[in-house]
């Protein structure tokens, strides 16, 4: 089993929808939870990075950690075109850990005008 | 601009033949990382610098080779290249271990 599970899609919706990404995992030893953003041909770029559980909201993303069900989420509001791309959950263990991001194998989202 | 380059970007090389892809970063980052992307199975550390002269193995260090001599460069050696190396590699730079990872644009490799 891997220890971070992420649905690969594809993913395709209808431009202005809501989007929701999911990532499920198994070590309960992780504790900051990240999701990154890859273009076609590009390298991830950061997105989003949460600490422990909770919500946290920038823009049109929101992201959501529920440790005790090992789940995160990611939304994406009033959904474009230019959000087309692979959607990379990440997460790692405490600060100190040498070893750093466990990620997911990546959602792709195509947002049809 | 702060940017994490890679060269070269796209390689086709035969088994056994030794390459070298080169990685530097401009932030003047502590960590270093490589990472190998393939298809449903996301991206896997194959190692990580966490300061000059200091490097360590991630998921998949098999194969594979590095050094971290400059603070800012981080070459990715494959002393005998083989067909299951066929991959997308990328680097990554952060501060500290823990912080944001700046990516690299990917090199596309191709071994025959």
């Amino acid at each position: 089993q891997k220890e971070v599970e992420q649905d690969p899609g594809p993913l395709s919706v209808p431009e202005g929808a809501i989007v929701s990404l999911n990532c499920t995992y198994s070590n309960s030893a992780f504790q900051y939870f990240m999701w990154y953003r890859q273009y076609s041909r590009k390298g991830p770029e950061l997105l989003m990075y949460t600490y422990s559980s909770g919500n946290k909201e920038d823009g049109r993303f929101t992201a959501q950690v529920d440790k005790s069900s090992k789940y995160i989420s990611l939304f994406i509001r009033d959904s474009q075109p230019s959000d087309s791309a692979t959607y990379l959950c990440a997460m790692s263990l405490f600060s100190g850990s040498a070893r750093q991001l466990t990620f997911g194998s990546g959602t792709q989202l195509t947002v049809l005008p | 601009e702060a940017q994490v380059t890679q060269n070269p970007r796209y390689l086709i090389t035969v088994t056994g033949k030794k390459l070298t892809v080169t990685c530097s970063q401009n932030m003047n980052h502590e960590y270093m990382s490589w990472y190998r992307q393939d298809p449903g199975l996301g991206l896997r550390q194959i190692y990580y610098s966490m300061n000059v002269e200091v490097t360590d193995k991630g998921d998949v260090p098999e194969g594979y080779k590095v050094s971290r001599k400059e603070k800012r460069n981080f070459p990715l050696i494959l002393e005998s290249p083989s067909p299951n190396q066929t991959s997308l590699y990328f680097c990554a730079s952060s501060y500290r271990q823990w912080e944001t990872q700046y990516f690299g644009p990917g090199t596309r490799l191709l071994v025959l």
